[in-house]
């Protein structure tokens, strides 16, 4: 199985930069997924990362170690609709079955 | 746009009552999925199909059932409701090897 570890909470202001950070012990190794949840709704994607590295996308970007098992989103340029859960998850190898973190919840405040 | 529908959106039932939760996709993916989802907890896998007459459970252990008869359908069931099945029901579905979930907008169950 997968094992996945977010913080609980995060609180940064309007214009900010907030790192979100995930460890994850799984295994094997396939890739690594950031998602985006509003309160209320469905996950949406946001990010893959299946090599090391810092791969950007606009003001969110998502960084990969796959010797440390860790993992972080950056979000700049802080908005008040960036308030919302992100979620860490990694797929078990053979099935592609998702496992997801509790979630890290983010309050962006004005 | 969404291309996985699922339906109701909000569904609130009294305690013994049958009822089916409906997801369907228009992306002609094999792989679907159900979670469950508590306010503010994570998400858990209760059910997954890799294609039409292929069904298994989840890591999570629950009370409903799912059938996929039709590549494009995946309903899941609960036989008998009860407050404790009270919670998000979210439906995804995948193709293989391919990066991420697509997910539904969920349904909000109440067991009253």
């Amino acid at each position: 199985g997968q094992n996945i570890d977010q913080p609980t909470e995060m609180t940064a202001t309007e214009g900010a930069i907030v790192q979100i950070n995930c460890t994850y012990q799984t295994s094997g190794f396939n890739g690594l997924f950031w998602y985006q949840q509003h309160a209320g709704e469905a996950p949406t994607f946001l990010s893959y990362n299946v090599l090391d590295g810092l791969e950007e996308k606009g003001r969110f970007s998502s960084f990969l170690s796959r010797s440390k098992g860790y993992s972080y989103l950056l979000l700049k340029e802080l908005q008040m609709k960036d308030s919302a859960s992100y979620l860490c998850a990694a797929p078990t190898p053979n099935d592609y079955k998702l496992s997801f973190g509790a979630g890290t919840t983010v309050t962006v405040r004005a | 746009e969404a291309d996985i529908y699922q339906t109701p959106r909000y569904l609130v039932i009294g305690t013994g009552k049958k009822i089916t939760l409906e997801c369907s996709q228009t992306m002609g993916h094999d792989k679907m999925y159900w979670y469950q989802q508590d306010p503010g907890m994570e998400l858990h896998l209760i059910h997954y199909s890799y294609g039409v007459n292929s069904t298994e459970k989840g890591d999570l252990s629950s009370e409903s059932t799912v059938s996929r008869i039709r590549t494009e359908h995946f309903p899941l069931t609960l036989e008998s409701a009860r407050p404790s099945h009270t919670s998000q029901y979210l439906c995804a579905s995948s193709e293989p090897n391919k990066n991420g979930y697509t997910f539904g907008s969920g349904t909000r169950l109440t067991v009253v």
